[in-house]
């Protein structure tokens, strides 16, 4: 079956400091990859996605690239803000389904100023 | 343009009790999809409909249950509630059976007492 696994939470890092989260996944076939992220309180944003390989999605700083050999979609940014503090999901839809969406269980990031 | 809008924002039942959520779609989007968020973990896929019919479920009991009406919003409906069905409910709507990008409304939040 689809799964995805997420670098370990919770992050801490400081304003202006380089983000990365870890995502990798398995899947039949050739899934589309998102990242959403989760704002205290709210639901779900989708903050980019990619659908095939070697695909870059980028968004408000953010981007990811889909790595078919690795089978990973990292989210990176280069200078994390205050506000960015919330939870990142990576997830995928795999080809064939009813497009319902696997998720990782979420990594939590703190940016202190 | 609306958004995907959800009722109510916070429930609270207790053991044995049904409820129901209500869902309505982003404007011009004919599918939805409903997710499972349990505290501290990534949201699981309850199930989908399209053209009022349920598309596909996830691994979740037939205490779960669902409609979708013509005007394409929809209800998800729990029977004989456990402490464990205590989560945040999210709502996704999308645009056709096929399309890759779902749109999350902010949830309702049940807890079973």
């Amino acid at each position: 079956g689809n799964s995805v696994t997420q670098m370990e939470g919770p992050v801490t890092l400081s304003e202006e400091a380089f983000l990365t989260i870890n995502c990798t996944y398995t899947a039949t076939g050739y899934p589309s990859l998102f990242w959403y992220v989760q704002y205290p309180g709210e639901g779900l944003q989708l903050l980019l996605k990619a659908t095939k390989a070697d695909d870059k999605g980028s968004n408000k700083g953010f981007e990811a690239t889909y790595r078919k050999e690795t089978t990973s979609f990292h989210l990176e940014k280069g200078s994390v803000q205050v506000s960015d503090s919330a939870v990142y999901f990576c997830a995928l839809i795999s080809s064939g389904s009813a497009r319902q969406l696997t998720f990782g269980s979420g990594t939590q990031l703190t940016v202190l100023p | 343009d609306a958004g995907v809008t959800q009722s109510p924002t916070h429930l609270i039942k207790t053991r044995g009790q049904q409820v129901t959520l209500r869902c309505s779609p982003k404007s011009g989007h004919d599918t939805v999809s409903w997710y499972q968020q349990a505290l501290g973990q990534g949201p699981q896929f309850i199930f989908q409909y399209y053209e009022e019919e349920e598309r596909q479920r996830g691994n979740f009991p037939d205490r779960f249950s669902g409609h979708q009406f013509p005007n394409y919003s929809s209800e998800l409906n729990v029977n004989a509630l456990l402490l464990g069905d205590s989560a945040l409910y999210l709502c996704a709507s999308s645009l056709g059976g096929n399309t890759d990008t779902q749109y999350f409304g902010p949830g309702t939040r049940l807890t079973v007492l």
